[in-house]
């Protein structure tokens, strides 16, 4: 089975760009995650989808980071404009929901490696 | 104050050494917690469970003390392939709950 597929794995690119991330779940998994990795901060979600529906938005920076994922299959994350401190990698995870029962196992995909100069 | 503190590192030990590593957590209703390993430029993964009544899983042991909000891991035996990241994470664990992650401790194996 293919894991949790993110594109593209590098992107470069210059202050006040838009950025569009992509991410395919894990097929038949409910739950979708966007985090961000830092040296500095660690990793932090930026926003949560169950059944397609936003869920969790409250660690999107700004409004210049929006997530949308129209169907069961398909995830993006923009950035416009893009800023030099948005650099960083960016994870999908994916995971199938007991509706909160316990946490359920997060698979991540190979992230993002972003580089805003 | 973040909520799950780790100790950076990087703990350097020799093959065979036994290491431990502590997380605190600064939310007291953090029900479920794990550890997840992160290799140098790759994506986290799963590690293990960790449960009230301490569990383990081959050379790895992870244990719970509520009482003073933390967790532990311990490796025994450590082999070159255990160098990695190890994030600590804790959920709440309530209708639909999110993962909060460490910043990790890296942890060194060398030979």
């Amino acid at each position: 089975d293919a894991g949790v597929i993110q594109s593209p794995r590098h992107e470069v690119t210059e202050m006040g760009q838009e950025v569009t991330l992509r991410c395919k779940p894990i097929s038949g998994h409910n739950s979708l995650f966007w985090y961000r990795q830092t040296m500095m901060r660690g990793l932090e979600l930026l926003i949560y989808f169950n059944n397609n529906v936003p869920i969790d938005d409250s660690g999107m920076p700004e409004d210049r980071f929006s997530a949308k994922m129209p169907n069961a299959s398909f995830s993006t994350l923009k950035i416009q404009p893009s800023e030099p401190r948005d650099s960083a990698v960016y994870f999908c995870a994916s995971s199938l929901s007991n509706a909160g029962l316990s946490p359920d196992t997060q698979y991540f995909g190979p992230g993002t490696r972003l580089t805003v100069l | 104050r973040k909520e799950v503190e780790q100790d950076p590192g990087p703990f350097n030990v020799p093959e065979g050494a036994t290491v431990a590593f502590n997380c605190t957590y600064s939310n007291s209703a953090s029900q479920s917690f794990f550890w997840y390993r992160q290799d140098c430029r790759k994506e986290p993964k799963l590690l293990m469970s960790v449960y009230s009544s301490g569990n383990e899983d081959g050379r790895f042991t992870a244990q719970l003390n509520r009482a003073s909000q933390y967790i532990s891991l311990l490796i025994r035996d450590s082999k070159l392939s255990d160098s990695a990241t190890y994030l600590c994470v804790a959920s709440l664990n309530s209708g639909y709950s999110t993962l909060t992650f460490g910043k990790g401790t890296m942890l060194l194996v060398s030979p």
